[in-house]
């Protein structure tokens, strides 16, 4: 089975902070994404990567980077953290351009629920 | 206009009913097509794709797909308690994996006991 895990599922940070959140997955994905979920706005995308090295911004990468030096790892940071990027983060991993159809399924992390404070 | 467009609900259905939940996209460009299902406090997991035109039956899960309206359905059949969910769909302008999944906001899926 695939196994997407991010490396915390709730974590308090106060405004200013710079926050790392990890993703890794075990299926050799070349792509991986990062999105936050929030009531009423359903899944936003803010970054996501195709290969090593590689990234390409979301839908609402303002306040976000990432960095992704090994194809398994995909991380998410914070600069300094805000009030507004408070809410659940997802990490996802799909396969790459070698596969089709059902196979191209994305598979969630449990996500990390960030409060800024 | 946002891109991928959902009802969010709630919708409530008897329990034993069918469920029906629709999705419209904006990008004529779209190639394929997903139905995720998310449990509350829980990661979505995939239960339907579809990339053709017409209908696609797995269990008690169809998937309807429109390119022309640019419209895509899940209908639940004898729906269960378990079903209450949230269901979120989602769209990629490729067959292949190496595109971004943009999702709806998806709907809030209550079955009546």
């Amino acid at each position: 089975d695939v196994k997407v895990t991010q490396s915390s599922r709730y974590l308090v940070k106060r405004t200013g902070e710079k926050v790392f959140l990890e993703c890794v997955q075990d299926m050799d994905h070349e792509n991986m994404f990062w999105y936050r979920q929030d009531p009423g706005l359903g899944l936003r995308l803010i970054y996501f990567s195709y290969d090593v090295k590689m990234k390409e911004k979301g839908d609402i990468p303002e306040g976000y980077s990432v960095s992704r030096e090994k194809k398994e790892r995909f991380s998410l940071i914070l600069e300094s953290a805000s009030t507004n990027q408070t809410s659940m983060y997802l990490c996802a991993s799909r396969p790459g351009q070698t596969m089709q159809g059902r196979d191209t399924e994305a598979f969630f992390g449990q996500g990390t629920r960030l409060t800024v404070v | 206009q946002k891109e991928v467009e959902q009802n969010s609900g709630p919708l409530s259905v008897p329990e034993g009913a069918i469920a029906s939940l629709n999705c419209t996209y904006s990008d004529r460009g779209s190639q394929s097509f997903f139905w995720y299902r998310q449990y509350s406090g829980k990661s979505p997991e995939l239960i339907m794709f579809i990339y053709s035109n017409g209908d696609k039956e797995d269990g008690r899960f169809t998937a309807q797909l429109n390119k022309a309206s640019q419209y895509v359905s899940l209908l639940i059949r004898d729906s269960q308690p378990s079903d209450s969910a949230t269901y979120l769909c989602a769209v990629s302008l490729s067959n292949f994996g190496n595109e971004k999944l943009t999702f709806g906001t998806g709907t809030r899926l209550t079955i009546i006991p």
